[in-house]
This record gives structure tokens, C-alpha cells and sequence, in this order.
């Protein structure tokens, strides 16, 4: 297996709603991100995980909570959102925080 | 100032030609280098690490230069299917956290 996927593909939440985005992969890597990515901008980087331990928060608004329940599972728990965090989400992996990181299809999250 | 930068494009050439990118980066402590494409609408995949001695892979060629904090792309005889974004990133202090450029966008007509 040697992919990263992305569950929902696409996610409509209204601003009082809480929903979860869920992030997999099974190539073994111990470092985990989460980025934002706007149109025709690119990626954000938002949290980094190494060996299951948030290592690097971009100074995200707690509305995003982000969770690494083991070394093969990232989750981004979402509450209270504005329209302006509708984006695409991409989760990616890497082997260690020094290797090239490989992207998931993300999730395109839209606000109400 | 931006930390990585390139020319955003639009690139517009026909099959066939030869296409370069370049891409500069301002903290010299920087210590990996790398070429992403983003289709429309997709994920960003991973198209080359960027080494110091050059690398090659197919129609592609990546070159760095360390003392010129100088990235470029060169792709031969492009195909339509070369169409897509082209992202010039660097992972500064191998904390993970990647510096994006801004894409330079190529779109290669019949």
C-alpha cells in the first residue's frame, strides 16, 4: 500500500456543526501533516506530526484540532468553522520530517 | 519578500518543446529541495528530490545550485499530459515544514 487517503472527498458543514476529517496511511511513515490549500494559492502547512507528537502548529485557530491516534491515523476535528476555512485539505506522510512527503487527495470542505 | 519564488507563468508552449523553470530560494540553510505538479483540482504529487550533483529522471532534469540558491526544472519534449502546476518546494530546516512557491503553470498545446 503505498498511498494516503482522505476521508470524506468532500464535506459541507454549517458554522455551528462539528465533523472530523480523517487522514490513513499504511507505508509505515512517522511523520503526519495537515495543510490548507485556497485556489490557485499553494498548500498551507498546518500541523506536523513526528512519532505520533505534534511537533509544529502554524499557529491554527483552536477550531481545528488535530489528533494522531496512532502512527497510521491523523484526524482534523473541526467545530465552529467560518465560510472563510472553506478549502481543500491535504493530509500527507512522510518516512521521517526529513524525507519527501506524499499527499493524500484531501477533503474539499465547504462552510455554510 | 517571498522565501521560495518563481515565475508563476503561464507557460504556453507546443508538444514537442523544451521548457525550463527556475525557482530561488532565500535562507541559505536550507537542506532539501524538491519539484511538485498539481493537476486542476488535485493533490500535489511528488515529481523529483533536487540534489546538488543533478538529477535525471525520463524527459526530466533537476538541477540545484547551493551557492546561487538556484532550483531549476527542464523538461524535453513535452507532452500535453505535462500540463499541470508546477511547484518548486523547499524543506527548510527538515523540521517538515515545506516552503511552497507560488506554481508555475505550463500548459502544453496540440
Amino acid at each position: 500500500d503505498t498511498e494516503v487517503t482522505q476521508t470524506p472527498k468532500h464535506l459541507v458543514m454549517g458554522m455551528t456543526n462539528k465533523k472530523s476529517l480523517k487522514c490513513e496511511q499504511h507505508m509505515g511513515h512517522r511523520a503526519m501533516y495537515w495543510y490548507k490549500q485556497k485556489a490557485k494559492k499553494p498548500p498551507e502547512l498546518m500541523f506536523v506530526y513526528s512519532y505520533e507528537k505534534l511537533s509544529i502548529n502554524e499557529s491554527v485557530p483552536s477550531r481545528f484540532s488535530p489528533e494522531c491516534p496512532n502512527s497510521s491515523l491523523l484526524n482534523l476535528h473541526l467545530h465552529a468553522l467560518q465560510p472563510e476555512d472553506s478549502a481543500l485539505y491535504l493530509c500527507a506522510s512522510s518516512p521521517r520530517v526529513d524525507n519527501e512527503q506524499f499527499f493524500g487527495p484531501g477533503t474539499r470542505l465547504t462552510v455554510l | 519578500r517571498k522565501e521560495v519564488e518563481q515565475d508563476p507563468g503561464p507557460f504556453n508552449v507546443p508538444e514537442g518543446a523544451t521548457v525550463a523553470f527556475n525557482c530561488t530560494y532565500s535562507n541559505s540553510a536550507s537542506q532539501s529541495f524538491f519539484w511538485y505538479r498539481q493537476d486542476c483540482r488535485k493533490e500535489p504529487k511528488l515529481l523529483m528530490s533536487v540534489y546538488s550533483s543533478g538529477n535525471e529522471d525520463g524527459r526530466f532534469t533537476a538541477q540545484l545550485n547551493r551557492a546561487s540558491q538556484y532550483i531549476s526544472l527542464l523538461i524535453r519534449d513535452s507532452k500535453l499530459s505535462d500540463s499541470a502546476t508546477y511547484l518548486c518546494v523547499v524543506n527548510r530546516d527538515n523540521t517538515g515544514k515545506l516552503i511552497f512557491g507560488q506554481g508555475t503553470t505550463l500548459q502544453v498545446k496540440p
